[in-house]
């Protein structure tokens, strides 16, 4: 089955406490992307990559790190947590060619920073 | 910043009335996509919408997309209580620089809508 899966789905850390989120898909899909979401504020893309060793800055980037060593996976680091990164996150993945397609996202995993 | 505005933000309606929502955005864009999501669920696909295309169908789903309005519309009819979720229109750009992809996809803050029975 094409999925994109997360872990862990729930999370609560305390401030400064480093973690990883991470993100894998079996599609082969080259695009992959972090967002996270915030009531009245929708999504807002932290992190993508184009295909391997390929990431840029989306609208959000600040206190978070992501790499992509392999295709497949796409892990979302935080070095040093705080509470204004409590939020809902997704992770997403496309083919990619001249546009960016239909995105097929991830259940989502819900940190608290407390 | 949000590139993606949606209106309206929030939606009732009873079974069987059209629902429309409406997305404006600001830059250039290679296509339009429309998401749905259930309560804290993960979004799914709706439709997608190229930037040459000015309209498109899908089931009960209507997609209008104006460039030189920079606005799209998205039109369920005949709604059902099932279609009870958040909608969000997403804009895609997708280009190269400097030997160098770059692709963003800008979603907006959603409209909730509500269908009754």
């Amino acid at each position: 089955e094409a999925q994109v899966t997360q872990n862990p789905r729930y999370l609560i850390t305390v401030t400064g406490k480093k973690l990883t989120v991470t993100c894998s898909q079996n599609m082969n899909h080259e695009y992959m992307s972090w967002y996270r979401q915030d009531p009245g504020l929708g999504l807002r893309q932290i992190y993508y990559s184009m295909n391997v060793e390929v990431t840029d800055k989306g609208d959000v980037p600040e206190g978070y790190k992501v790499s992509r060593k392999e295709k497949r996976n796409f892990p979302l680091i935080l070095e040093s947590p705080s509470p204004n990164q409590t939020s809902l996150y997704f992770c997403a993945s496309s083919t990619v060619g001249e546009r960016l397609y239909e995105q097929y996202f991830g259940p989502g995993t819900r940190l608290t920073v407390t | 910043s949000q590139q993606g505005e949606e209106d309206p933000q929030a939606l009732s309606i009873q079974e069987g009335e059209n629902a429309t929502m409406n997305c404006s955005y600001k830059t250039s864009i290679n296509n339009l996509q429309w998401y749905r999501q259930n309560s804290g669920r993960g979004l799914v696909h709706l439709i997608l919408i190229r930037s040459n295309e000015r309209e498109k169908h899908s089931g009960r789903l209507r997609v209008t997309l104006d460039t030189s309005k920079k606005s799209s519309s998205l039109l369920i009819t005949a709604s059902r209580a099932a279609d009870t979720a958040s909608y969000f229109c997403a804009t895609a750009l997708a280009y190269n620089a400097g030997g160098t992809s770059y692709g963003k996809l800008t979603f907006g803050q959603g409209t909730i809508l509500t269908v009754h029975p």
